[in-house]
């Protein structure tokens, strides 16, 4: 059964920095893999997704990148500004299922800018 | 532009009770499922659907229905409420690629659910 782990749990930094949150996953036989936020309260907001086939992915200040044989991927976020805290959890989809493994996720990190 | 909508957004129920979670995508969307969030157990698959007709089981499955009769809705059914299936549960959909796998996901806003 797939397993995704998230380190750390969570994470408070000075508004400014940039940032790295980890993801892995223990079957490399994956689909994609996708990056999402949370806010309090709210849904899940889709940030990125990587194909199996693809090292890496950006939009705007975010950088994802997958390791499928080490079964690793990467969150990066430059200069980080307050409206960025938020939980942020990995999911992936599993590519023996023919679906039925849907996407298993992270626990997520809880990430807190401070002004 | 609604995205994925989800109805209602908080409920309580009694134990036993029975009710309907409600979902509706407008963006032609052929996958849908539905996921429960609780503390300290992340997000686990209920039930998903390929599209009009076919749903399936997925991780947690056991208490709920599902049933997909159009594209655009996917409601969830609680047949018999149990304080266990109190949780936060979001409705997601997204394009089908590659035949059955779900691409890039949308998820509703949730619906909070306590049973007493």
């Amino acid at each position: 059964k797939q397993e995704v782990t998230q380190i750390p749990a969570a994470l408070s930094v000075p508004e400014g920095e940039n940032l790295v949150l980890n993801c892995s996953f223990t079957d490399s036989a994956i689909y994609n893999l996708q990056w999402f936020r949370q806010d309090p309260g709210k849904g899940l907001t889709s940030l990125l997704l990587i194909q199996s086939s693809q090292r890496e992915q950006t939009s705007g200040r975010l950088n994802a990148s997958l390791d499928k044989s080490s079964g690793r991927s990467t969150l990066y976020i430059a200069a980080s500004q307050p409206g960025d805290s938020a939980t942020y959890l990995c999911a992936v989809v599993g590519s023996s299922g023919g679906g039925a493994d849907g996407l298993t996720f992270g626990k997520g990190t809880h990430l807190i800018i401070q002004p | 532009n609604a995205g994925v909508t989800q109805t209602p957004k908080f409920q309580v129920l009694k134990t036993g009770q029975s009710m309907t979670l409600q979902c509706a995508q407008d963006m032609n969307h052929e996958y849908m499922s539905w996921y429960r969030q609780d503390p300290g157990m992340g997000l686990r698959l209920i039930h998903y659907s390929v599209g009009a007709g076919i749903t399936d089981q997925g991780e947690v499955p056991n208490g709920y229905n599902v049933s997909r009769s159009t594209t655009e809705d996917f409601p969830l059914r609680l047949l018999s409420a149990a304080p266990s299936q109190t949780s936060v549960y979001f409705c997601a959909s997204s394009e089908r690629t590659g035949g059955v796998f779900p691409g890039e996901l949308f998820f509703g806003e949730g619906s909070r659910l306590t049973v007493l």
